[in-house]
This record gives C-alpha cells, sequence and structure tokens, in this order.
C-alpha cells in the first residue's frame, strides 16, 4: 500500500494567494484528518470526515479555510485568501473506520506564505 | 479538559540510556492513549499505545506506564540509540468520534 499520499510536498506562495492542498487516503480508509503543525501550537486537528462527510470542522481557523472530501479517495484544504500566519506543515491522517485506533499519517506540506 | 500536557519539551540522552516521556490529563473519558514517533519530514507515525485498563505494555525496547488515578502515563525507551532521535508526541482520544488530541511533542537526542 502506498499509504497516505500528500501534494505538494512544498508550496511557496504570496500573501494573498489562493492554496489548495491535496490529499489521498489509504484505500479502504473510511475517516480523514487534516492537522496543521507550528512549533508554536503543535499538532491542530482542523478538520475530520467520516465517509466523505465533515463531522467536526471545531479546528479550522477562520472562514478562509475550507476542506473538502468529494469522494472516499480524494480531500482538498483550500485556504483563500492565504496570509504568513498560515505558514506552517499540513498533514493528512486516515483511518480505517470508526472506533478503530490507528491514524496513518502523511508525509505532509510544508506551507510558505511570503 | 480536552488538553493533554507532556514534558519535558526536549531531552538529551546518551546511548543505552533511558528515555523518559511523560504525559498528563484530565478528562476521564479519554479511552485510548497512543504515542506516536515522528522524524524530520516525514509524518508522524504510530509507535505504542495503551487502554486504561491495563497499567503497562511493552513492546521491544519501548514501554507505556499508565496511571489512571493520577491521569499521568509516561513512555520509557530503554537503551536508548541513536536512531531513536526524534519528536515524540503522546495523545489521548477524545469526544464521541475518537478524535485524537496530542501533546505538544517531546524532540529526543541520543548522543552516541
Amino acid at each position: 500500500d502506498a499509504g497516505v499520499i500528500q501534494s505538494p510536498r512544498h508550496e511557496v506562495t504570496e500573501m494573498g494567494q489562493e492554496v489548495t492542498l491535496r490529499c489521498k487516503p489509504i484505500s479502504g480508509h473510511n475517516s480523514l484528518f487534516w492537522y496543521r503543525q507550528t512549533m508554536m501550537r503543535g499538532l491542530e486537528l482542523l478538520i475530520y470526515f467520516n465517509n466523505n462527510v465533515p463531522i467536526d470542522d471545531s479546528g479550522m481557523p477562520e472562514d478562509r479555510f475550507s476542506a473538502k472530501m468529494p469522494n472516499a479517495s480524494f480531500s482538498t484544504l483550500k485556504i483563500q485568501p492565504s496570509e504568513p500566519r498560515d505558514s506552517a506543515v499540513y498533514f493528512c491522517a486516515s483511518r480505517a473506520q470508526l472506533g478503530k485506533d490507528t491514524q496513518y499519517f502523511g508525509p505532509g506540506t510544508r506551507l510558505t506564505v511570503l | 479538559q480536552q488538553q493533554v500536557k507532556q514534558s519535558p519539551q526536549s531531552l538529551i540522552v546518551q546511548k543505552g540510556g533511558i528515555s523518559i516521556i511523560n504525559c498528563a490529563y484530565e478528562n476521564t473519558a479519554f479511552d485510548y492513549f497512543p504515542w506516536y514517533q515522528q522524524f524530520p519530514g516525514k509524518g508522524p507515525a504510530l509507535l505504542i499505545a495503551i487502554r486504561p485498563d491495563v497499567s503497562e505494555k511493552k513492546e521491544g525496547r519501548f514501554t507505556i506506564s499508565f496511571n489512571k488515578s493520577a491521569k499521568q502515563f509516561s513512555l520509557h525507551i530503554m537503551d536508548s540509540q541513536p536512531g531513536d532521535s526524534a519528536t515524540y508526541f503522546c495523545a489521548a482520544r477524545g469526544g464521541s468520534q475518537g478524535n485524537l488530541i496530542f501533546g505538544k511533542g517531546t524532540k529526543l537526542s541520543v548522543k552516541p
């Protein structure tokens, strides 16, 4: 299995631009999580999907952030407009099913907003 | 109540020594306590996990000790090796949806 796939691995953009991060979960997994990691705040859960439906988006920082999961094999996290304080590593993770324990993380996308 | 407090923030251990990382929680409804290991440039990966009905779990050189009454759990790495140098995160599963709440992480450096 290829594991959780994220793209791009690195993104550098200018303030005000739209940024789209992509995630392909492990095949057969039906829970998907988006996290943000910074030195100051550690690993924060942004949003969580189960069976393609957003379950908990209380971690999404503000309306500039949005996430979609149009099907079981693809999810996007969009930031529009981006700001320098959005600079972080964004991880996607998937889990086999509700109630299962292990979350499998992707390699992350390092976002730099200038 | 949803926080998981982790210490120390960083740790330096000599090769062959014991590394100990501690975590504390408040929410007694937490039912699953994993430790994740993260190498630079990689995503976190599950290392070992425990449920509150046992006080200790060992897998190779890695042991979780769990104290339910004190609401604390710790990771012990025996015979620490330079290859163990990484950032370690404790976590707890909280809420009906089973989301993980992570500690802030401990950067471990094992010196040869």
